[in-house]
């Protein structure tokens, strides 16, 4: 089975930094994803790593540790606008031809206030 | 237009219809996938596939059947329409299927009553 989890709620206030985990438990590993939703609207792809480590990419950064099944995504310097949910993503094998598919976490909604 | 757009936006059907989302990519991406989105559960997987004539069963796949008779278009039937399948379906299309990411289209609103 897979198992993505992440936590459901994180508040935090303008200007701050916050860290977003994920833990999974899957059949197969071929990466790691993470986007971002705001309500109404479609996921849109943050960052994606496939080795150990820290992918950084402006304000967000992204982290992975396939031993411990973990990944987190650090947003720094927050604005209002980053206030959506996060989700968190692994990419697993098909059983046939179909290739690869992401499998999804529930989200993190994170709320930002001034 | 470019990109990927699913019609229609809103839907409202009857327990029991047969209905059919559609999904069209204008970048010949090979994968394409369909997940729902219910508040509790996140996103979840319906059906991928990998190219034209060749698909999977994703997390969640009965009561729903697809096609791919060609790369750009990836229609979702719903067999017979069940209150439960009330949702928010996402199409969403990969060229590698790996780090380029899945771009998602605006999603279609189904309700069932």
């Amino acid at each position: 089975g897979q198992n993505i989890d992440q936590p459901t709620e994180m508040t935090a206030t303008e200007g701050a930094i916050v860290q977003i985990n994920c833990t999974y438990q899957t059949s197969g590993f071929n990466g790691l994803f993470w986007y971002q939703q705001h309500a109404g609207e479609a996921p849109t792809f943050l960052s994606y790593n496939v080795l150990d480590g820290l992918e950084e990419k402006g304000r967000f950064s992204s982290f992975l540790s396939r031993s411990k099944g973990y990944s987190y995504l650090l947003l720094k310097e927050l604005q209002m606008k980053d206030s959506a949910s996060y989700l968190c993503a692994v990419r697993v094998p098909s059983a046939n031809q179909a290739g690869t598919a992401l499998i999804f976490g529930k989200g993190t909604t994170l709320s930002v206030s001034s | 237009d470019a990109g990927i757009t699913q019609s229609p936006r809103y839907k409202i059907t009857e327990t029991g219809r047969q209905v059919t989302l559609m999904c069209h990519q204008t970048w010949s991406h090979s994968y394409m996938f369909w997940y729902r989105q219910d508040l509790g559960h996140g996103l979840r997987l319906i059906y991928y596939s990998a190219a034209a004539d060749i698909t999977d069963k994703g997390e969640v796949p009965d009561g729903y059947v697809v096609s791919r008779s060609k790369t750009e278009n990836f229609p979702l039937t719903l067999e017979s329409a069940t209150r439960s399948q009330t949702s928010v379906y996402f199409c969403a299309s990969s060229e590698t299927g790996g780090g380029d990411g899945y771009t998602f289209g605006s999603g279609t609103r189904l309700t069932v009553v």
